[in-house]
C-alpha cells in the first residue's frame, strides 16, 4: 500500500520561507509530484522529481531524497496568494497510479 | 484555466436520484481520471481511462458508474447514493499513463447527498 505523510497546516508571514516535508512509505516510486490548490479550486501542477536532488521553479522549489523517502517544498518571498493547500503524491506502482497526501494548509499573514 | 472543465459545480441529490457528472478535456490528452476528494482526507482515484479504455476501477462502489465515450469526454453517472458520498469529484487528464506524464484537473463538482 502507500502512506504518503505530510503537516496538517503551516503558518508562516508574507516575505517569509516555508518548507513543507513529505514523507512515504510506498509499493513502487515512479516519481513525486507537488500540487496547489486553492479553496474551491482545482489542483494545479507545481513540481516533479524523479531523481534525487533539488528543482528550482522561481520562488518555489522541490527536493526529492529517494533512499529516505523524503521529499519538501520550498516556497520563498511568501506572498498572500501563495495561502492554499500543497498536495504531495507519489507516482507508482503503475504510471498512472497517483496516491496523495491529505494536504498542508499554508496560511501566510501580512 | 487548466484545459480540463466540469459540469455541474455543485450537485445536491437525494439518495434516489440520478444524476451524471461531466468533464470534458481540450489538451489533446488521452487519459482520463476520476478522483474523490473527502474534508481533511487524500484524494482517493477512483477509475482511470487510457485511450477511451478503462484500466483502473479502484474498488469503488456499483452506484458509481463511469463512462468514456471518446479520449475528450468522461462521465461519472451516480445512482442511489449515500450520504457519505458527499464530496469533492475532481477529473483530471494527461497525455498519456506513462514516463513524465502530469495530471492536469478540473474545478471539480461539489456533491451534496442528502
Amino acid at each position: 500500500g502507500q502512506n504518503i505523510d505530510q503537516p496538517t497546516e503551516m503558518t508562516a508571514t508574507e516575505g517569509a520561507i516555508v518548507q513543507i516535508n513529505c514523507t512515504y512509505q510506498t509499493s513502487g516510486f515512479n516519481g513525486l509530484f507537488w500540487y496547489q490548490q486553492h479553496a474551491g479550486e482545482a489542483p494545479t501542477f507545481l513540481s516533479y522529481n524523479v531523481l534525487d536532488g533539488l528543482e528550482e521553479k522561481g520562488r518555489f522549489s522541490s527536493f526529492l531524497s529517494r533512499s529516505k523517502g523524503y521529499s519538501y517544498l520550498l516556497l520563498k518571498e511568501l506572498q498572500m496568494k501563495d495561502s492554499a493547500s500543497y498536495l504531495c503524491a507519489v507516482r507508482g506502482p503503475n504510471d498512472y497510479k497517483l496516491s496523495f497526501g491529505a494536504g498542508t494548509t499554508v496560511t501566510v499573514r501580512a | 484555466e487548466t484545459g480540463v472543465t466540469q459540469t455541474p459545480r455543485h450537485l445536491v441529490m437525494g439518495m434516489t436520484n440520478k444524476k451524471s457528472l461531466k468533464c470534458e478535456q481540450h489538451l489533446g490528452h488521452n487519459a482520463m481520471y476520476w478522483y474523490k476528494q473527502s474534508a481533511k482526507k487524500p484524494l482517493e482515484l477512483m477509475f482511470v481511462y487510457s485511450l477511451e479504455e478503462r484500466v483502473e476501477n479502484n474498488s469503488v462502489p456499483s452506484r458509481f458508474s463511469p463512462e468514456c465515450p471518446n479520449s475528450s469526454h468522461l462521465f461519472l453517472h451516480l445512482h442511489t447514493l449515500q450520504p457519505e458520498d458527499s464530496a469533492l469529484y475532481l477529473c483530471a487528464s494527461s497525455r498519456g499513463t506513462s514516463g513524465t506524464d502530469t495530471q492536469y484537473f478540473g474545478p471539480g463538482t461539489r456533491l451534496t447527498v442528502l
